[in-house]
């Protein structure tokens, strides 16, 4: 079946620190996806990222960055010198396509809190 | 502008008041899904449709149904509330192919008396 673990319920850091959100995942599917979605305080959900399974590199886009390992069955989110704005909580996700259709599962979401 | 719209936004109903939350995507996209958050529980898809007249069962579809008339609604109804659907609830769309790109809506917070 699939799970997707998120085993860090909050985490407070001082802003310009880096920090790392984990993610776990479980399917038996060869072909799925993954995904980052950050929920700001107000409240809207907003895509980040998207890997599918054939694609383990690494992405790097401005202070935000992804490591896909499937032998951890992982995909790990680093934001680096973290800011006041990137505190929300953000949501890890699976998608299986096995059979073309799009079935989702959330993590439990990780609440990041950055101090001044 | 482009956005997925739900109403209400807010409601308060009581126990087996049947009701509809709607949600209207401007983007005509094929893919649209619920999703409920709760706290501790993240958020968990209730229903989606890769298409019009194609739906299926998400992971907590019990109580929920919905359908998928036109490409641009895809209403959630609540034939028989009962206060364990009292969350918050998320329509989204996506465009093609199937849900690879999740735009939300912006929540409807609903408490079932």
């Amino acid at each position: 079946a699939q799970k997707v673990t998120q085993a860090q319920t909050e985490i407070s850091v001082v802003e310009k620190e880096d920090v790392t959100l984990d993610c776990v995942y479980e399917t038996r599917d060869t072909t799925y996806y993954l995904f980052w979605y950050k929920q700001p305080p107000s409240g809207e959900l907003v895509f980040l990222i998207r890997r599918n399974s054939f694609d383990e590199q690494n992405e790097i886009s401005g202070r935000y960055s992804w490591n896909f390992q499937k032998s951890t069955s992982s995909f790990n989110f680093t934001i680096t010198a973290s800011q006041v704005v990137d505190s929300a909580v953000y949501f890890c996700a699976l998608s299986e396509a096995r059979t073309g259709t799009y079935k989702y599962i959330f993590g439990t979401g990780t609440r990041l809190k950055v101090l001044a | 502008e482009a956005q997925v719209t739900q109403n209400p936004r807010y409601l308060i109903t009581v126990t087996g008041k049947k009701l509809t939350v709607t949600c209207s995507q401007n983007m005509n996209h094929e893919y649209m899904s619920w999703y409920r958050q709760d706290p501790g529980l993240g958020l968990r898809q209730i229903y989606y449709s890769m298409n019009v007249e194609v739906t299926d069962k998400g992971d907590v579809p019990e109580g929920y149904k919905v359908s998928r008339k036109e490409k641009r609604n895809f209403p959630l109804i609540l034939e028989s509330p009962s206060p364990n659907q009292t969350s918050l609830y998320f329509c989204a769309s996506s465009p093609p192919p199937g849900g690879l790109k999740l735009f939300f809506g912006e929540g409807s917070r609903l408490t079932v008396l």
